[in-house]
């Protein structure tokens, strides 16, 4: 178990509608990136957050946004979803000053129709 | 570009060594990590390799050849609960969060 936790765990999503994902990473944490994982392919690299900032970002539209919290939790926002963005998203915490390996948490599985 | 290939399947028997192999091309590079994931699961860190040469960590060794831009993972005593994919990961900034994955190793433990 990596402390790493996200919600909802599955959710079923109009085209057009907006989605919000929450994750809530380990104490002690100051990173948290966010990534999309399609059926059958790797995790793909959207965004990345350091001490609240955003602090990198993979080849995702301006549709795709985030927030960093004090409190170590983080959100995804997703506008105007399309049928492609159907996919598992994981966020990922560290310590970026320890440089440690990121820890995942189990995904929130989204379903666009 | 950006990118990073691995075998998309390997089969193995339980208890013997199986090699999964990746080669990357990437703009940035501060080392390469390797990842296991059950289905359904999430992403798990197995290893990481900043120098070239050998860790070991169990019954999982990973290298790296950064000439080369080269890396394998290589597990040892092969277990059933060992069928997973395996993705090796390169890490482009610093700290371990801004990771290119490749498309994965699905690995196959038989009797």
């Amino acid at each position: 178990e990596t402390g790493v936790t996200q919600s909802p765990t599955h959710l079923i999503k109009t085209r057009g509608q907006q989605v919000t994902l929450r994750c809530s990473s380990q104490s002690g944490h100051n990173t948290v990136s966010w990534y999309q994982q399609a059926l059958g392919q790797g995790p793909q690299f959207i965004f990345q957050y350091y001490r609240e900032e955003e602090n990198g970002r993979g080849n995702f539209p301006p549709r795709f946004s985030g927030l960093q919290f004090p409190n170590y939790s983080s959100e995804l926002n997703v506008n105007a979803l399309e049928l492609d963005d159907s996919a598992l998203y994981l966020c990922a915490s560290g310590n970026r000053d320890r440089n440690t390996e990121a820890f995942f948490g189990q995904g929130t599985r989204l379903t666009v129709v | 570009g950006q990118s990073l290939e691995q075998p998309s399947e390997v089969t193995a028997v339980e208890g013997a060594i199986v090699q999964i192999n990746c080669t990357y091309q990437t703009s940035g590079f501060y080392g390469l990590s390797w990842y296991q994931q059950h289905d359904g699961g999430a992403p798990t860190f197995l290893s990481y390799n900043a120098l070239d040469g050998l860790e070991e960590t169990g019954r999982f060794s990973s290298f790296l050849s950064r000439s080369d831009s080269y890396g394998y993972l290589l597990l040892q005593e092969l277990q059933m609960k060992d069928s997973a994919s395996y993705f090796c990961a390169v890490r482009e900034g610093t700290g371990a969060n801004n990771l290119f994955f490749g498309t994965g190793t699905r690995l196959t433990v038989i009797p």
